[in-house]
């Protein structure tokens, strides 16, 4: 299986800071990579398709780069809203895995 | 609009099958432009993918987790289900289904979720 590895697992911030959240691959997934994200209870919502490909109607304070091994999510100024857990998830191979989670929390 | 909803047990016991429906509305699980997946979260954990299947009936399962799944679909009623056989308690989990779309370059991604049904296995 291919291991994804998020980093940090955690970050505070503050209503309008820019946030990076990095995504590592074991090997190389080319841009075969997905963010989403996740608030308490319920269930997870599709922000970038394939590295960088904002999902309609996603505001544009999220954005997706990379390709290869090393991905990052980033949130140009961070809203209320916006606090949660945040996955990334590769389909390069046949067995799909996720990254452990990055929980972003009001600092 | 697509919707999902997951119905199915929520506690089932040690040994047993763990059985789940999920309901699609907005679209078609008989058509060929999308797939159909099982996600679970175990409580204050992260995802693990299970397995999807394509309306063809063809399948693929996390390899983890293939010698105890099924993933079918029923075509008449719009569903696909998910049987988990010889659960045990690190079964127990909010699983979740999913519609899986597919990009030009064949890239694979969730784009519509259950609202997610906890399922505990306990005696």
């Amino acid at each position: 299986d291919i291991q994804m590895t998020q980093s940090p697992s955690s970050l505070s911030a503050s209503v309008g800071d820019s946030v990076t959240i990095s995504c590592r691959a074991s090997q190389t997934i080319s841009n075969y990579l997905n963010w989403y994200q996740q608030k308490p209870g319920k269930a997870p919502k599709l922000l970038v398709y394939a590295a960088f490909t904002l999902k309609t109607g996603v505001p544009s304070r999220f954005s997706g780069s990379g390709s290869g091994t090393d991905f990052t999510l980033t949130i140009s100024s961070l809203q209320p809203d916006d606090f949660a857990i945040y996955y990334c998830q590769q389909s390069f191979d046949s067995s799909w895995t996720f990254g452990q989670g990055t929980t972003v929390d009001i600092k | 609009q697509v919707q999902l909803q997951e119905s199915g047990p929520g506690l089932v016991k040690p040994s047993q099958t763990l059985s789940l429906t999920c309901t699609v509305s907005g679209a078609s699980v008989s058509g060929s432009d999308y797939y159909w997946s099982w996600i679970r979260q175990p409580p204050g954990k992260g995802l693990e993918w299970i397995g999807y299947m394509y309306y063809s009936g063809s399948t693929n399962y996390n390899p983890s987790l293939k010698s105890r799944v099924t993933i079918s679909v029923d075509k008449s009623r719009n569903q696909f289900s998910l049987n988990l056989t010889s659960v045990t308690t690190d079964d127990t989990a909010v699983y979740y289904c999913a519609r899986v779309s597919i990009t030009m370059t064949a890239i694979y991604y969730f784009d519509y979720w259950g609202q997610g049904t906890l399922v505990t296995v306990s005696s």
